[in-house]
């Protein structure tokens, strides 16, 4: 169990460029989750992969926020067109399924926007 | 509605003393699970404590207990015997039985006073 790892651990992007981030779940583990993280704030839920498929996202994202899942093993967040409301961290997690499992979070990538 | 609820932004406590962070939750599903996570500053969100809603018994870890309370609906995280490096924020968390989503609260920062 090597843990979940994300990459990059930070970011700086001027307003405009796309970004892409990566996460890389726990092995065994077949759901996979992206949150936000704004400071003083939880995590906001952005969207869930069980295996490969994307389940669920939020109503609230926007279209300029796409993810994949290839292969159900890691993981792709891509940023289109960053606005300075973009900057956040960027929190993956894995669990396995059952409603005890509990969610195994990587150390974020955080995301400045110029 | 919230989903979870934490009303205390910031607690203090000192060294050696327990200390209760409250967790108010919302759901109408009959099967749900509970959690408690620590981020320390340095960003980490760490799992401690995992309670069911078909658990009889109050769950326990370590120095961490969870006071769950199902007809009041809220599940709260009991730290005994604090020490320097429980100061963190700390985050309740729920997942339904139906859906897979983790609905998590604003969070708690916990200072502990030597």
């Amino acid at each position: 169990d090597t843990g979940v790892s994300q990459n990059p651990r930070h970011k700086i992007t001027k307003r405009g460029q796309n970004v892409t981030f990566r996460c890389d779940p726990i092995s065994e583990h077949n759901r996979l989750y992206w949150y936000r993280q704004t400071l003083g704030q939880g995590p906001e839920f952005l969207t869930y992969f069980q295996n490969e498929a994307q389940l669920e996202k939020s109503r609230l994202l926007s279209d300029r926020f796409s993810a994949e899942r290839p292969k159900g093993s890691f993981s792709t967040l891509e940023i289109q067109r960053t606005e300075q409301g973009d900057s956040a961290m960027y929190l993956c997690a894995s669990s396995l399924v059952g409603l005890e499992s509990p969610l195994h979070f990587g150390n974020g990538t955080r995301l400045t926007v110029t | 509605a919230q989903k979870i609820t934490q009303t205390q932004p910031g607690m203090f406590v000192q060294e050696k003393e327990a200390v209760t962070l409250d967790c108010t939750y919302d759901t109408s599903d009959p099967s749900y699970g509970l959690f408690w996570y620590k981020q320390p500053s340095s960003g980490e969100m760490i799992f401690l404590i995992y309670q069911g809603s078909y658990d009889q018994q109050n769950a326990t870890e370590g120095r961490y207990s969870l006071n769950f309370q199902k007809a009041r609906k809220s599940a709260n995280l009991v730290i005994s015997a604090s020490q320097l490096g429980d100061s963190a924020m700390y985050f309740c968390a729920m997942r339904e039985g139906i859906g897979n989503q983790f609905y998590f609260g604003t969070g708690t920062s916990l200072t502990v006073i030597p």
